[in-house]
């Protein structure tokens, strides 16, 4: 069975600073995709980040890099210099077998 | 690149009535469109997936005659909220993955359609 955790509700970080959400996942699946959205009250979700599982290195972009540790079966995104824009809805998402499997979501509060 | 579109993004209906909600994608082709249901605070769930040409592959728990989905070409998807009643009230969106210019492992989303039903 495929699982996805994020094990924080709620995360505050102070504005330009770094912040990480966690994200653990479980697939039998030698092959598998992981990506993070983020979902602002407006309620669109927004592709931030994608790793494949047999990617050699961490993914980037921009502001935004995913901490793949494959050996744990952990993808935590990590968000530098945050800012007040930045506050939402994290989810993470498991690729599998033509199916996405998100985790509960992590609340982002950037602070001024 | 990579838009999808839902409209409507807002719909209020009485309970009882049958409700439409489409998804395109603007500038790429969708081999495959998936619909979620989220309620406040929660996690999408996945609905169904749809791939063009065939029959949706419903989730279980999912009420096949209930909500019906209809994939006629590669950028339309349709989910009709069959005789919907107040429990039906929630945000659904819509989600395409594609092919060609478009990263394929990656599904992009649709702006949501908040559906209140009285």
């Amino acid at each position: 069975a495929q699982k996805i955790t994020q094990t924080q509700p709620g995360m505050f970080v102070q504005e330009k600073e770094a912040v990480t959400l966690d994200c653990t996942y479980d697939t039998s699946d030698p092959s598998y995709g992981l990506f993070w959205y983020k979902q602002p009250s407006s309620g669109e979700m927004i592709f931030l980040i994608y790793q494949g599982s047999y990617d050699q290195q961490n993914a980037t972009e921009g502001r935004y890099s995913l901490n793949f540790q494959k050996a744990r079966k952990s993808a935590n995104l990590v968000i530098s210099a945050s800012q007040l824009g930045d506050s939402a809805m994290y989810f993470c998402g498991l690729y599998n077998f033509n199916k996405f499997y998100f985790g509960s979501g992590t609340k982002l509060n950037v602070k001024p | 690149g990579a838009v999808v579109s839902q409209h409507p993004s807002w719909v209020i209906c009485k309970s009882g009535t049958s409700v439409k909600i489409e998804c395109r994608s603007l500038d790429f082709q969708a081999t495959t469109m998936f619909w979620y249901r989220q309620f406040p605070k929660q996690s999408l769930m996945l609905m169904a997936t749809s791939n063009e040409g065939s029959k949706a592959t419903y989730e279980q728990g999912v009420e096949k005659d209930k909500f019906l989905i209809n994939h006629a070409s590669l950028t339309l998807s349709t989910l009709t909220v069959t005789s919907a009643h107040p429990e039906d009230s929630s945000f659904y969106i819509c989600s395409a993955r594609g092919r060609d210019r478009v990263r394929q492992e990656t599904q992009y989303f649709g702006p949501g359609t908040r559906l209140l039903v009285l």
